[in-house]
């Protein structure tokens, strides 16, 4: 496709729910990165993967949260247990090695 | 210390006032200085990348880097109602290193 690409847009959830948030990046990218942006702050680091391998997942807050990217593609970022502090906004984006990263639109998510 | 500090404003300027945006930042292995522009409700956009000290312009934009402060500052000159946006600074030490963000400041320009 032309940009990257997340579903879904908005999510709502209750407390103790989980949650899969897609990523579809730019074709022929080989790094993927997601980041969390809390309201009025920047985007900071979850993990990052190059191809299926999962090289930094230093920025994941807690073991609830667990990424992954089977074929070298399509990610996945799944929150186990949502908590109230894991409302934010995820973002997922893509690159060609070593060059800037492109971003998603983002997955809003809310947690009640 | 925040690895990326910026002010987070917000800036509110009529139409046509150049704009100065600026960031400090700590590690000097950095290597890469980069301003995204995002829009309410959008994902950041990348609006210029450089990786020297020195100016880069493009168009109404310069990007302007001062590797012997740690400081970067991004100008917009004219500035339009449709620059209206957060502005973030991002920094990178290149390869598999993450991308360090600022907070981000709220940009309004007022017709």
């Amino acid at each position: 496709g032309a940009g990257v690409s997340q579903s879904p847009r908005y999510k709502v959830a209750k407390r103790g729910q989980d949650v899969a948030l897609r990523c579809d990046p730019i074709s022929g990218h080989v790094s993927l990165f997601w980041y969390q942006q809390a309201l009025g702050q920047g985007p900071e680091f979850l993990t990052y993967f190059q191809n299926e391998a999962q090289l930094d997942k230093s920025g994941l807050p807690s073991d609830r949260f667990f990424a992954e990217r089977p074929e070298g593609s399509v990610s996945t970022l799944k929150i186990q247990r949502t908590q109230q502090e894991d409302s934010a906004v995820y973002l997922c984006a893509s690159s060609l090695d070593n060059s800037p990263l492109h971003f998603g639109n983002g997955t809003r998510l809310t947690v009640t | 210390q925040k690895e990326v500090e910026q002010d987070p404003g917000p800036l509110s300027v009529p139409e046509g006032a150049i704009v100065s945006l600026n960031c400090t930042y700590s590690n000097s292995a950095f290597q890469y200085f980069m301003w995204y522009r995002q829009y309410s409700r959008k994902g950041p956009e990348l609006l210029m990348y450089t990786y020297s000290s020195g100016n880069k312009e493009d168009g109404r934009f310069t990007a302007q880097v001062d590797k012997s402060s740690k400081y970067i500052s991004l100008f917009i000159r004219d500035s339009q109602p449709s620059d209206s946006a957060t502005y973030l600074c991002a920094i990178w030490q290149g390869g598999s290193e993450k991308l360090v963000f600022g907070k981000g400041t709220k940009l309004t320009v007022n017709p």
